[in-house]
């Protein structure tokens, strides 16, 4: 099946660093790929929506600046926490969506701002 | 809130029972997919119900959609404690079939 690989899946970083998350697809081509974050024993909130070769659609009240995406690829799309703090600190999540209208979403990444 | 709304927020059983949980939302939907997280884990997709179905199946798992009343139902019929993790429904919507999910159910069966 369809499947997306997700690094690092822990990361602890100081107040002020930058931290790069990377999602790639394995065994397909991911034209459009979303993320997410989700705190503790919560719903997962979209961020953002990143089409290959496109700038990323975010959605109302996330940072632009703050959450880079880039899709450079059709397998890759990565997310970056800029000068990242305490507050950024949460399991961020990647999906791919599927020709049949599935998704088929990555291991998480458990971010600690430190 | 644009998400939906997951009822009960928790719900524990013995082995063996059936759990149902609740999905209700606010907008048009193009579909309507039930996920299974375990704790501090990724998403796996369990089934997804197209806005003209009304229900399907898929081993031990139910599911249902009414439209009219803008909610959906999941069945986890003879539960076992492999089941416990917290499910997520989730809407498809607009052009880029969008995911929002709602606040999840948190199910957990006793052995």
């Amino acid at each position: 099946g369809a499947v997306v690989s997700q690094h690092p899946s822990r990361v602890i970083c100081k107040s002020g660093t930058s931290v790069k998350i990377e999602c790639r697809s394995l065994d397909f081509q991911a034209t459009t790929m979303f993320w997410y974050r989700q705190f503790p024993k919560k719903s997962l909130m979209l961020m953002a929506t990143s089409n290959e070769g496109s700038k990323a659609t975010y959605e109302q009240g996330v940072e632009k600046d703050k959450f880079l995406i880039n899709h450079a690829s059709l397998t890759l799309s990565t997310l970056t926490v800029t000068s990242a703090h305490p507050e950024d600190s949460s399991f961020y999540i990647c999906s791919a969506r599927l020709a049949n209208y599935g998704y088929t979403f990555g291991s998480g990444t458990r971010l600690t701002v430190v | 809130s644009q998400q939906g709304e997951e009822d009960p927020q928790a719900l524990s059983i013995q082995e063996g029972e059936n759990a149902t949980m609740n999905c209700s939302y606010k907008t048009s939907i193009n579909n309507l997919q039930w996920y299974r997280q375990n704790s501090g884990r990724g998403l796996v997709h369990l089934i997804l119900i197209r806005s003209n179905e009304r229900e399907k199946h898929s081993g031990r798992l139910r599911v249902t959609l009414d439209t009219s009343k803008k909610s959906s139902s999941l069945l986890i019929t003879a539960s076992r404690a492999a089941d416990t993790a917290s499910y997520f429904c989730a809407r498809g919507t607009g052009s880029n079939y969008k995911l929002t999910f709602g606040k999840g159910t948190l199910l957990t069966v006793n052995p």
